[in-house]
């Protein structure tokens, strides 16, 4: 059964700061997405990521796979407050997307 | 307009009831899906359809059933409601490029009393 382990599941962030989201998945897969809901919200995709070792970034948002270790980080640069959102991830090892549970960020001044 | 829409987007219905919800698309892309989330689950995939002849179960099949009445159509039916199908139901398309981006609906939020 493909997993897939986001961590933290809650993540307060103090405004300037950084902070990394993992996400850890069990099977083999060509693709990793990031996407971010605000609340109430439908989801909006941040990041596609296609190769081992691939680095997106948009603003203060950077993704990384690592495709041996099974392992994504979305890094977080000077915290701001219109990062507060529900981040997720997921992975499509057969045209099917499974998602993490998901990463609440708070950013508080 | 929007890309992918859903109606309707808020529904309150009783145990035992049928009910459709509905997905559009104007992206022109083959793939489309529906999938629930639940508090603290994620998303979760029902179903999906690679093409209007293709439909295939998700990991959360049991008491759906879905029709791909067009390339831009996709619906969504619960036969029967029952409360613990209260969720947030979107729907999403994909194109089969190299990518395979997901954009996703707004979403249906069902209560079933």
């Amino acid at each position: 059964e493909l997993k897939v382990e986001q961590n933290p599941l809650f993540l307060s962030m103090q405004e300037g700061k950084n902070y990394t989201i993992y996400c850890n998945y069990s099977t083999t897969s060509d693709r990793l997405y990031w996407y971010r809901q605000d609340p109430g919200k439908s989801l909006e995709s941040l990041f596609v990521l296609l190769s081992n070792g691939a680095v997106k970034q948009e603003g203060r948002l950077m993704a990384s796979l690592d495709t041996k270790a099974r392992l994504s980080t979305l890094h977080i640069t000077a915290a701001v407050h219109d990062l507060s959102a529900t981040y997720f991830c997921a992975v499509e090892p057969d045209y099917k997307l499974s998602f993490g549970a998901g990463t609440t960020v708070t950013v508080r001044a | 307009d929007a890309d992918v829409t859903q109606t309707p987007r808020n529904r309150i219905t009783k145990t035992g009831k049928r009910i459709m919800l509905e997905c559009s698309q104007t992206k022109g892309h083959d793939r489309m899906y529906w999938y629930r989330q639940d508090p603290g689950l994620g998303l979760r995939l029902i179903y999906y359809s690679f093409d209007v002849k293709d439909i295939n179960k998700g990991e959360i099949s049991d008491g759906y059933s879905v029709s791909r009445q067009a390339q831009a159509k996709f619906s969504l039916s619960l036969e029967s409601a029952i409360p613990n199908q209260t969720a947030l139901y979107f729907c999403a398309t994909s194109d089969s490029d190299y990518t395979d981006t997901q954009y996703f609906g707004p979403g249906t939020r069902l209560t079933v009393l």
